[in-house]
């Protein structure tokens, strides 16, 4: 079956403006997840969706990044204010359940974005 | 919070060489413990979890690891590499109480020698 899939597969941008970045999960996934990898580094938690709400957003840097999944699908990570310490590769997962121990978290091959 | 402490950033390896990459966590209390794979323009692919029982896991592709609590290490190996192995490896964790949330090590950039 399909696996999870994110699109744009690359975003340019100028500092200062808004992004935003769509992420498809496996369907039937009800938990969600966000990570970002910077340059060099493996990936850091941002959000986790169970279900449409965020049961975890504590990994978000600051008030310009909000994330949304109103259906309980797909779901878009937002930008505000776009700044140049944001360029990173910013990978969205999914699972069966939120239960990550036993449930594999399935990753897409993530948005590269790029703030000029 | 967890940290994962991978050494090595690069390793490279001659075909039929055993591949070794070391992943050792900080937790007082054993975690759930990851390795995932990631090809390039690709996402990450899960190559073997521990969660409880067996120390030794076995995963995909002939990779196995070990979890030694007294070393608070994890350990991917493989006996012999395959030039198919060329990829990058993270090491990852999660702990009992929010078990979602993975911390990755920086990765380890494995190339494999004709």
């Amino acid at each position: 079956g399909a696996g999870v899939s994110q699109t744009p597969s690359n975003k340019v941008t100028e500092k200062g403006k808004y992004v935003e970045l769509r992420c498809d999960p496996i369907s039937g996934h009800t938990a969600l997840y966000w990570y970002r990898q910077s340059l060099g580094q493996g990936p850091e938690f941002l959000i986790y969706f169970q279900g449409t709400g965020a049961a975890d957003d504590s990994g978000l840097p600051n008030d310009r990044f909000f994330a949304v999944r109103p259906e309980g699908s797909v779901s878009t990570l937002k930008i505000q204010r776009t700044e140049r310490g944001d360029s990173a590769v910013y990978l969205c997962a999914s699972s069966s359940t939120g239960r990550g121990g036993y449930n594999e978290q399935f990753f897409g091959p993530g948005t590269r974005l790029t703030v000029l | 919070a967890q940290s994962v402490t991978q050494l090595g950033s690069h390793v490279s390896v001659s075909e039929g060489a055993l591949v070794l990459l070391r992943c050792n966590y900080s937790s007082s209390v054993p975690p759930y413990l990851f390795w995932y794979v990631q090809y390039p323009n690709q996402g990450l692919q899960l190559l073997l979890k521990y969660t409880t029982g067996a120390t030794l896991v076995k995963g995909i592709n002939g990779f196995e690891a070990e979890f030694k609590k007294s070393e608070t290490s994890f350990h991917l190996t493989k006996p012999s590499a395959h030039m198919s192995d060329a990829a990058e490896y993270f090491c990852a964790v999660s702990d009992l109480n929010n078990d979602y949330k993975l911390s990755f090590g920086a990765g380890t950039t494995v190339t494999v020698r004709a």
